[in-house]
Protein backbone atom coordinates (compact mmCIF):
# COMPACT_ATOMS: atom_id res chain seq x y z
CA UNK A 1 0.00 0.00 0.00
CA UNK A 2 1.60 3.23 -0.89
CA UNK A 3 -1.27 5.94 -0.67
CA UNK A 4 -4.45 6.45 -0.35
CA UNK A 5 -6.37 5.43 -3.44
CA UNK A 6 -10.06 6.17 -4.86
CA UNK A 7 -12.40 5.18 -7.77
CA UNK A 8 -13.55 6.00 -9.32
CA UNK A 9 -11.24 7.77 -10.49
CA UNK A 10 -13.89 9.50 -13.17
CA UNK A 11 -17.75 9.33 -13.48
CA UNK A 12 -20.14 11.08 -15.73
CA UNK A 13 -23.93 10.69 -14.53
CA UNK A 14 -27.24 12.68 -15.36
CA UNK A 15 -28.42 14.97 -13.52
CA UNK A 16 -30.82 13.67 -11.14
CA UNK A 17 -28.92 10.30 -10.71
CA UNK A 18 -27.51 9.10 -7.55
CA UNK A 19 -23.41 8.46 -7.08
CA UNK A 20 -20.96 6.71 -4.90
CA UNK A 21 -17.83 7.14 -4.56
CA UNK A 22 -15.39 5.18 -2.51
CA UNK A 23 -11.94 5.81 -1.11
CA UNK A 24 -9.04 3.43 0.94
CA UNK A 25 -6.64 5.43 3.09
CA UNK A 26 -3.44 4.45 3.87
CA UNK A 27 -3.88 1.38 6.12
CA UNK A 28 -2.42 2.76 9.62
CA UNK A 29 -4.27 6.04 9.03
CA UNK A 30 -7.13 5.74 11.49
CA UNK A 31 -8.39 10.00 10.15
CA UNK A 32 -9.58 10.38 6.81
CA UNK A 33 -11.24 13.08 4.81
CA UNK A 34 -13.35 14.13 2.13
CA UNK A 35 -12.94 17.64 -0.12
CA UNK A 36 -14.50 19.23 -3.02
CA UNK A 37 -12.33 20.82 -5.73
CA UNK A 38 -13.76 22.85 -8.15
CA UNK A 39 -11.82 24.31 -11.38
CA UNK A 40 -9.39 27.05 -10.56
CA UNK A 41 -10.01 27.21 -6.55
CA UNK A 42 -8.52 25.36 -3.72
CA UNK A 43 -9.98 21.89 -2.55
CA UNK A 44 -12.87 22.72 0.31
CA UNK A 45 -13.21 20.76 3.56
CA UNK A 46 -16.69 18.58 3.18
CA UNK A 47 -16.09 16.03 6.37
CA UNK A 48 -13.96 14.08 8.68
CA UNK A 49 -14.00 10.84 10.18
CA UNK A 50 -12.22 9.30 12.86
CA UNK A 51 -11.96 5.66 12.71
CA UNK A 52 -15.50 4.83 11.99
CA UNK A 53 -17.23 8.02 13.65
CA UNK A 54 -17.83 10.83 11.67
CA UNK A 55 -16.67 13.61 13.67
CA UNK A 56 -17.23 17.08 11.31
CA UNK A 57 -19.15 17.94 8.74
CA UNK A 58 -18.59 21.45 6.83
CA UNK A 59 -22.44 23.03 5.75
CA UNK A 60 -21.66 22.46 2.32
CA UNK A 61 -22.42 18.80 2.96
CA UNK A 62 -25.86 19.11 1.94
CA UNK A 63 -28.48 16.78 2.51
CA UNK A 64 -28.17 15.14 -1.01
CA UNK A 65 -24.67 14.22 0.21
CA UNK A 66 -23.71 11.36 2.72
CA UNK A 67 -20.73 10.02 3.65
CA UNK A 68 -19.96 6.49 5.89
CA UNK A 69 -16.77 4.81 7.39
CA UNK A 70 -18.60 1.89 8.53
CA UNK A 71 -15.29 0.21 9.92
CA UNK A 72 -12.70 2.20 9.95
CA UNK A 73 -10.86 1.04 7.49
CA UNK A 74 -12.16 2.38 3.71
CA UNK A 75 -15.08 5.35 3.24
CA UNK A 76 -18.21 6.26 0.68
CA UNK A 77 -19.18 9.44 0.05
CA UNK A 78 -22.82 9.38 -1.98
CA UNK A 79 -25.00 12.03 -3.47
CA UNK A 80 -28.46 11.92 -4.33
CA UNK A 81 -30.23 13.46 -6.93
CA UNK A 82 -27.38 14.88 -8.37
CA UNK A 83 -27.04 18.72 -9.70
CA UNK A 84 -24.71 20.15 -12.18
CA UNK A 85 -23.31 21.67 -9.55
CA UNK A 86 -22.21 18.71 -7.99
CA UNK A 87 -19.01 18.55 -11.05
CA UNK A 88 -15.97 18.74 -9.70
CA UNK A 89 -12.96 16.86 -8.34
CA UNK A 90 -13.93 14.59 -4.54
CA UNK A 91 -10.39 14.27 -3.23
CA UNK A 92 -10.40 11.84 -0.09
CA UNK A 93 -6.93 12.08 2.30
CA UNK A 94 -5.69 10.34 5.17
CA UNK A 95 -3.44 11.08 8.45
CA UNK A 96 -1.77 8.89 11.44
CA UNK A 97 -3.63 9.24 14.53
CA UNK A 98 -1.01 11.49 16.23
CA UNK A 99 0.22 13.50 12.59
CA UNK A 100 -1.50 16.13 11.11
CA UNK A 101 0.66 15.99 7.34
CA UNK A 102 -2.87 15.21 5.44
CA UNK A 103 -1.79 12.36 2.32
CA UNK A 104 -4.27 12.72 -0.78
CA UNK A 105 -5.97 10.39 -3.63
CA UNK A 106 -5.77 10.93 -6.95
CA UNK A 107 -10.02 11.91 -6.93
CA UNK A 108 -12.65 11.26 -8.19
CA UNK A 109 -13.78 13.79 -11.40
CA UNK A 110 -17.57 13.66 -11.39
CA UNK A 111 -19.41 15.49 -14.27
CA UNK A 112 -22.96 15.98 -14.28
CA UNK A 113 -24.76 16.47 -17.27
CA UNK B 1 -13.29 34.43 8.01
CA UNK B 2 -10.88 31.43 7.50
CA UNK B 3 -8.80 32.78 4.12
CA UNK B 4 -5.26 31.82 2.65
CA UNK B 5 -4.15 33.65 -0.18
CA UNK B 6 -2.01 32.67 -2.98
CA UNK B 7 0.13 35.47 -4.99
CA UNK B 8 0.99 35.40 -7.76
CA UNK B 9 -1.52 33.22 -9.00
CA UNK B 10 0.71 32.59 -12.30
CA UNK B 11 4.19 32.78 -12.81
CA UNK B 12 6.17 31.65 -15.92
CA UNK B 13 9.74 31.74 -15.87
CA UNK B 14 13.11 29.72 -17.80
CA UNK B 15 14.30 26.77 -16.51
CA UNK B 16 17.49 27.34 -13.96
CA UNK B 17 15.94 30.69 -12.22
CA UNK B 18 15.09 30.21 -8.61
CA UNK B 19 11.59 31.35 -7.40
CA UNK B 20 9.11 32.00 -4.63
CA UNK B 21 5.68 30.90 -4.00
CA UNK B 22 3.85 33.56 -1.44
CA UNK B 23 1.02 32.68 0.97
CA UNK B 24 -0.74 34.79 3.21
CA UNK B 25 -3.32 33.65 5.83
CA UNK B 26 -5.34 36.49 7.69
CA UNK B 27 -6.90 33.50 10.45
CA UNK B 28 -4.45 33.09 13.50
CA UNK B 29 -6.60 30.00 14.36
CA UNK B 30 -3.80 28.01 11.38
CA UNK B 31 -0.76 26.35 13.40
CA UNK B 32 0.16 24.32 10.82
CA UNK B 33 1.04 25.43 7.18
CA UNK B 34 1.18 22.23 3.92
CA UNK B 35 2.31 23.08 0.59
CA UNK B 36 1.19 20.45 -1.96
CA UNK B 37 1.83 20.00 -5.48
CA UNK B 38 -1.15 19.70 -7.86
CA UNK B 39 -0.47 18.17 -11.57
CA UNK B 40 -3.62 19.05 -14.20
CA UNK B 41 -6.20 16.55 -13.77
CA UNK B 42 -4.95 14.82 -10.59
CA UNK B 43 -4.41 14.53 -7.19
CA UNK B 44 -2.54 16.38 -4.45
CA UNK B 45 0.96 15.45 -3.67
CA UNK B 46 2.40 16.92 0.16
CA UNK B 47 5.89 18.51 -0.60
CA UNK B 48 6.77 20.02 2.95
CA UNK B 49 4.55 20.55 6.39
CA UNK B 50 6.11 23.13 8.64
CA UNK B 51 4.74 22.55 12.15
CA UNK B 52 3.66 26.02 14.46
CA UNK B 53 6.90 25.71 16.64
CA UNK B 54 9.20 25.62 13.24
CA UNK B 55 10.47 28.08 10.84
CA UNK B 56 11.34 26.12 7.48
CA UNK B 57 11.82 23.29 6.55
CA UNK B 58 13.88 21.44 3.69
CA UNK B 59 13.51 18.80 1.06
CA UNK B 60 16.00 19.02 -2.00
CA UNK B 61 15.32 21.89 -4.08
CA UNK B 62 12.11 23.06 -2.02
CA UNK B 63 12.21 25.25 1.26
CA UNK B 64 9.34 26.63 3.40
CA UNK B 65 9.14 29.20 5.87
CA UNK B 66 6.19 30.14 8.10
CA UNK B 67 5.85 33.20 10.31
CA UNK B 68 3.00 33.34 12.00
CA UNK B 69 3.05 36.58 13.85
CA UNK B 70 2.42 38.04 10.02
CA UNK B 71 0.70 35.19 8.24
CA UNK B 72 2.76 34.17 5.98
CA UNK B 73 5.04 31.20 4.46
CA UNK B 74 6.93 31.26 1.53
CA UNK B 75 7.99 28.53 -0.53
CA UNK B 76 11.49 28.54 -2.66
CA UNK B 77 11.76 26.51 -5.24
CA UNK B 78 15.85 26.44 -6.28
CA UNK B 79 17.17 25.97 -9.79
CA UNK B 80 13.60 25.18 -11.09
CA UNK B 81 12.99 22.24 -13.57
CA UNK B 82 10.54 22.12 -16.25
CA UNK B 83 8.98 19.22 -14.05
CA UNK B 84 8.30 21.52 -11.13
CA UNK B 85 5.71 22.45 -14.06
CA UNK B 86 2.68 22.52 -11.81
CA UNK B 87 0.13 24.33 -9.41
CA UNK B 88 1.40 24.83 -6.29
CA UNK B 89 -1.66 24.73 -3.14
CA UNK B 90 -0.48 26.08 0.46
CA UNK B 91 -2.92 24.92 3.27
CA UNK B 92 -3.14 25.84 6.80
CA UNK B 93 -4.15 23.22 9.00
CA UNK B 94 -6.92 24.83 12.18
CA UNK B 95 -6.24 24.72 15.67
CA UNK B 96 -9.76 23.93 15.97
CA UNK B 97 -11.24 21.35 13.91
CA UNK B 98 -9.84 18.96 11.58
CA UNK B 99 -9.91 20.52 8.17
CA UNK B 100 -7.29 22.46 5.97
CA UNK B 101 -8.32 25.67 4.72
CA UNK B 102 -6.88 26.30 1.02
CA UNK B 103 -5.48 28.82 -0.98
CA UNK B 104 -6.68 29.07 -4.91
CA UNK B 105 -2.30 28.16 -5.86
CA UNK B 106 0.09 29.33 -7.75
CA UNK B 107 0.18 28.01 -11.53
CA UNK B 108 4.10 27.44 -11.96
CA UNK B 109 4.98 27.21 -15.92
CA UNK B 110 9.36 26.62 -15.94
CA UNK B 111 9.99 27.12 -19.25
CA UNK B 112 13.00 24.90 -21.34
Amino acid sequence: DTGVSQNPRHKITKRGQNVTFRCDPISEHNRLYWYRQTLGQGPEFLTYFQNEAQLEKSRLLSDRFSAERPKGSFSTLEIQRTEQGDSAMYLCASSQPAGTERFFGPGTRLTVL
Amino acid sequence: KQEVTQIPAALSVPEGENLVLNCSFTDSAIYNLQWFRQDPGKGLTSLLLIQSSQREQTSGRLNASLDKSSGRSTLYIAASQPGDSATYLCAGHMEYGNKLVFGAGTILRVKS
